[in-house]
């Protein structure tokens, strides 16, 4: 069954560094998101994207974040001066309908 | 806005037992819902979904849920627990649009004794 990769698993990086977070989506797939877990509390939507542009971003997605789809296959999410209150695991998601289906995901930490 | 309220963020059930996990939502439109299972350092897996056709759903692994429109609800049930079901349950809201962001409940961890 074709599956959603995330890369890598695990992210150390330094406070104020930039981090990129990858995604490969399911090949057929039209809908792409990223959401993120803070440990001990519940799954967080931060941005979806459809046709090469952002569809919809929730408020903790500002300006220190962007999206990209860099070329046919991979699914990126750049944090561009990283905060000790961005450590948590990002997930990635892409669907074709309403279901989506999700990665494994980045656990990211920041010191 | 949409919401999701799971009761009970921990629920320990025997082996053999009925596994009943609780869901409700708040919509203002009709609501997609899904019940998401994850496993200790893995992603989010898609146990069921309802959109809209038959209001009881059934899932991987035994379970299923029953949405009620009148009571805003969505609990998930399997009839009989195994141990390997032992996992945190997510339950999740979105709109009727194709590319309708999740909104997810605070998750429910699951744990099945002998």
């Amino acid at each position: 069954e074709p599956e959603v990769t995330q890369t890598p698993s695990h992210q150390v990086t330094q406070m104020g560094q930039e981090v990129i977070l990858r995604c490969v989506p399911i090949s057929n797939h039209l809908y792409f998101y990223w959401y993120r877990q803070i440990l001990g509390q519940k799954v967080e939507f931060l941005v979806s994207f459809y046709n090469n542009e952002i569809s919809e971003k929730s408020e903790i997605f500002d300006d220190q974040f962007s999206v990209e789809r860099p070329d046919g296959s991979n699914f990126t999410l750049k944090i561009r001066s990283t905060k000790l209150e961005d450590s948590a695991m990002y997930f990635c998601a892409s669907s074709l309908g309403p279901t989506q289906h999700f990665g494994d995901g980045t656990r990211l930490s920041i010191l | 806005a949409q919401s999701v309220t799971q009761l009970g963020s921990h629920v320990s059930v025997s082996e053999g037992a009925l596994v009943l996990l609780r869901c409700n939502y708040s919509s203002s439109v009709p609501p997609y819902l899904f019940w998401y299972v994850q496993y200790p350092n893995q992603g989010l897996q898609l146990l069921l979904k309802y959109t809209s056709a038959a209001t009881l759903v059934k899932g991987i692994n035994g379970f299923e849920a029953e949405f009620k429109k009148s009571e805003t609800s969505f609990h998930l049930t399997k009839p009989s627990a195994h141990m390997s079901d032992a996992a945190e349950y997510f339950c999740a809201v979105s709109t009727t649009g194709t590319a309708s962001k999740l909104t997810f409940g605070t998750g429910t961890r699951l744990q099945v004794t002998l």
